[in-house]
């Protein structure tokens, strides 16, 4: 149990076009999805945290209107890239957090390796 | 701000051997959670061990466990017994605690294991 899944995984857009990265908990309710992003052999950095029905809190330094989340459901968030840059280009990693009670575990999607050219 | 802090940036040892990974943090907050997670190469995010601040006791599972020291900010991880499985980038991360639990998680810059044959 408690699967998350990304979709895609691997997408190559071309420069000012934008690009939506799909996030779904596939055996559970998450009141909360975590999306960060990863440089190559670098660490994880928190962009923003999504709660299902409200507006994402986004991290400092990170660009709302640049980087949009969207938390339709129970189980599906989305990121969508707005106006993609080369710089943009980056590893992003969703993560989902259950509605159980007391489960406060996180569990991370596999990735989605976004490539910008 | 919180911060986390891995001072090895690639630690090597013998399979069946000991090995620990350092992690220091900083934090103003007394109640939180602390989580050592495993990259492969896969670049999926495998949780090995969680520790809550407000528990005296390390945590432990199977062949790893913790070394928690509350009033140093300390939280190191211990491998025992070494297998060539276990070879991947070793991040440890940090989560206050919120009202519905962890909240989103800040990492360090990760140590990368090698495991010798």
């Amino acid at each position: 149990g408690a699967v998350v899944s990304q979709h895609p995984s691997w997408v190559i857009c071309k420069s000012g076009t934008s690009v939506k990265i799909e996030c779904r908990s596939l055996d559970f309710q998450a009141t909360t999805m975590f999306w960060y992003r990863q440089f190559p052999k670098k660490s994880l950095m928190l962009m923003a945290t999504s709660n299902e029905g409200s507006k994402a809190t986004y991290e400092q330094g990170v660009e709302k209107d640049k980087f949009l989340i969207n938390h339709a459901s129970l189980t599906l968030s989305t990121l969508t890239v707005t106006s993609a840059h080369p710089e943009d280009s980056s590893f992003y990693i969703c993560s989902a957090k259950s509605r159980l009670a007391g489960r406060d575990e996180q569990y991370f999607g596999p990735g989605t390796r976004l490539t910008v050219t | 701000a919180q911060t986390v802090t891995q001072s090895q940036p690639e630690m090597s040892v013998q399979e069946a051997e000991t090995v620990t990974l350092s992690c220091t943090y900083d934090t103003s907050e007394s109640d939180y959670y602390l989580f050592w997670y495993k990259q492969p190469p896969s670049r999926q995010m495998i949780l090995v061990i969680r520790q809550e601040a407000y528990k005296q006791q390390n945590a432990t599972e199977n062949r790893f466990s913790v070394n928690f020291q509350k009033a140093a900010k300390s939280f190191s991880l211990k491998i025992s017994d070494s297998q060539l499985g276990d070879a991947a980038m070793y991040f440890c991360a940090y989560s206050v605690y919120s009202g519905g639990g962890a909240d989103g998680l800040t990492f360090g810059k990760g140590t990368h294991l090698i495991i010798q044959p």
